[in-house]
């Protein structure tokens, strides 16, 4: 399958502080799409892009999908101890997503 | 919040057995998925089901694996004779539509699966 190169894998963070994380893949993807995981539980989207260039917004995070199709950011804003979690990258082609590793968030409060 | 149901959420198996795991999709989607994760690793697609077929699978859905839509509710991924690597937590999920529509997918809570 296709590799998705998600950095950084993991980040302490100061409560209040901005974040940011990326996804670079040698394929290119219709869509990018950004999803949070919990212990326990399964991934839940956050955020969705499916245009070049498009820069979405939800709440605190937003996310941009890179005009060459091939890579993507997240960032959130002003970090929260609710952030805490592993947050994944995934490109989607007609039939399945490819993930990305994960980049583990602990917040310092 | 429409949700997809897997069940049971936690199941302990003896090498060699065969399990069956259990989801239902949101009621109007149309396709299916499952996927894995083992511990620590990322979430790796298995399979795609669209119209009572499968669209794509990957190579990590060999002949030991299949699935099934028994009824017009419920999605089952089946593990002929199960492995120690087997070893995962499973995800379905569904969605209305694929390609490039604007449907993400909704993914269940996860079935953990342990082989002993």
């Amino acid at each position: 399958g296709q590799q998705l190169n998600q950095s950084p894998q993991s980040m302490f963070i100061q409560e209040g502080e901005d974040v940011s994380m990326n996804c670079t893949s040698s394929s290119i993807f219709n869509t990018w799409l950004w999803y949070k995981q919990e212990p326990g539980e399964g991934p839940v989207l956050l955020i969705a892009l499916y245009k070049a260039g498009e820069l979405t917004s939800n709440g605190r995070l937003t996310a941009q999908f890179g005009i060459t199709r091939k890579d993507s950011f997240l960032n959130i804003s002003a970090s929260i101890p609710s952030d805490v979690g592993i947050y994944f990258c995934a490109g989607r082609d007609d039939y399945k997503l490819s993930f990305g590793a994960g980049t583990t968030v602990t917040v310092r409060a | 919040e429409p949700e997809v149901t897997q069940t049971p959420s936690h199941q302990v198996t003896q090498m060699g057995q065969e399990v069956i795991l259990r989801c239902v999709p949101i009621s109007n989607h149309l396709y299916f998925y499952w996927y894995r994760q083992i511990l620590g690793q990322k979430v790796e697609f298995l399979v795609s089901f669209y119209n009572n077929e499968i669209s794509e699978k990957s190579e990590i859905f060999d002949d030991q694996f299949s699935v099934e839509r028994p009824d017009g509710s419920n999605f089952t991924l089946k593990i002929r004779s199960t492995k120690l690597e087997d070893s995962a937590m499973y995800f379905c999920a569904s969605s209305e539509r694929t390609g490039g529509a604007r449907y993400g997918y909704t993914f269940g809570s996860g079935t953990r699966l342990t082989v002993v």
